[in-house]
């Protein structure tokens, strides 16, 4: 099947802990992102990467990470994880000025205790 | 900052009703303009998008009403179903970058 696939699909850990999310898509887009949603389910970008070069860098803790080996995978490595972290972490990819818009994986539920 | 505004945050209608979902923007650079659904537990999907050259776009039982001049879209569900039952989000970018989402609207039709 032809998708953006993350995993792994729930995460719960530890305050303080190191952990990394993973994404891949097999729909030959040459761009992809991280966007949050929050507990209020709003959706905020935090970075993408555009044939494997960082392209958007928000705002965001530099204990977040991402990395991209090839066009087709983009991770997320988050240290010293902490509460406000808590929320469900979305992949998705597109291809630069296709107007097919963003195609999302299923998120990754991500709970620190 | 919200660079796009949605309302309402929730809508409740009967089975065969048109919910209407409304958004506004300010930034003018924006020259795209997608809706999106999501299930629970789902990614968004792309549902229709719209560019600022056109007032209107329909597809299916959804269409996008735009007004470029009072910077606003809205969505119109024809004769809606309980499978229309879902989060709705707007967007809007500049250039089909760095997409900006609404706060999201929860539908809910009642069968």
């Amino acid at each position: 099947d032809t998708a953006v696939s993350q995993t792994p699909k729930y995460l719960v850990t530890q305050m303080g802990n190191d952990k990394s999310i993973k994404c891949e898509q097999n729909l030959g887009h040459d761009t992809m992102y991280w966007y949050k949603q929050d507990s209020k389910k709003f959706l905020k970008i935090m970075f993408s990467y555009n044939n494997k070069e960082l392209i958007i860098n928000e705002t965001v803790p530099n204990r977040f990470s991402p990395k991209s080996p090839d066009k087709a995978h983009l991770n997320l490595h988050i240290n010293s994880l902490e509460l406000g972290d808590s929320a469900v972490y979305f992949c998705a990819s597109s291809q630069m000025g296709g107007e097919n818009g963003y195609t999302f994986g299923s998120g990754t539920r991500l709970t620190v205790v | 900052q919200q660079q796009v505004k949605q309302s309402p945050q929730s809508l409740i209608v009967q089975k065969g009703g048109i919910p209407i979902i409304n958004c506004a923007y300010e930034n003018t650079a924006f020259d795209y303009f997608p809706w999106y659904q999501q299930f629970p537990g789902k990614g968004p999907a792309l549902l229709i998008a719209i560019r600022p050259d056109v007032s209107e776009k329909k597809e299916g039982r959804f269409t996008i009403s735009f007004n470029k001049s009072a910077k606003q879209f809205s969505l119109h569900i024809m004769d809606s179903q309980p499978g229309d039952s879902a989060t709705y989000f707007c967007a809007a970018s500049s250039g089909f970058q760095k997409l900006v989402f609404g706060t999201g609207t929860r539908l809910l039709v009642s069968p």
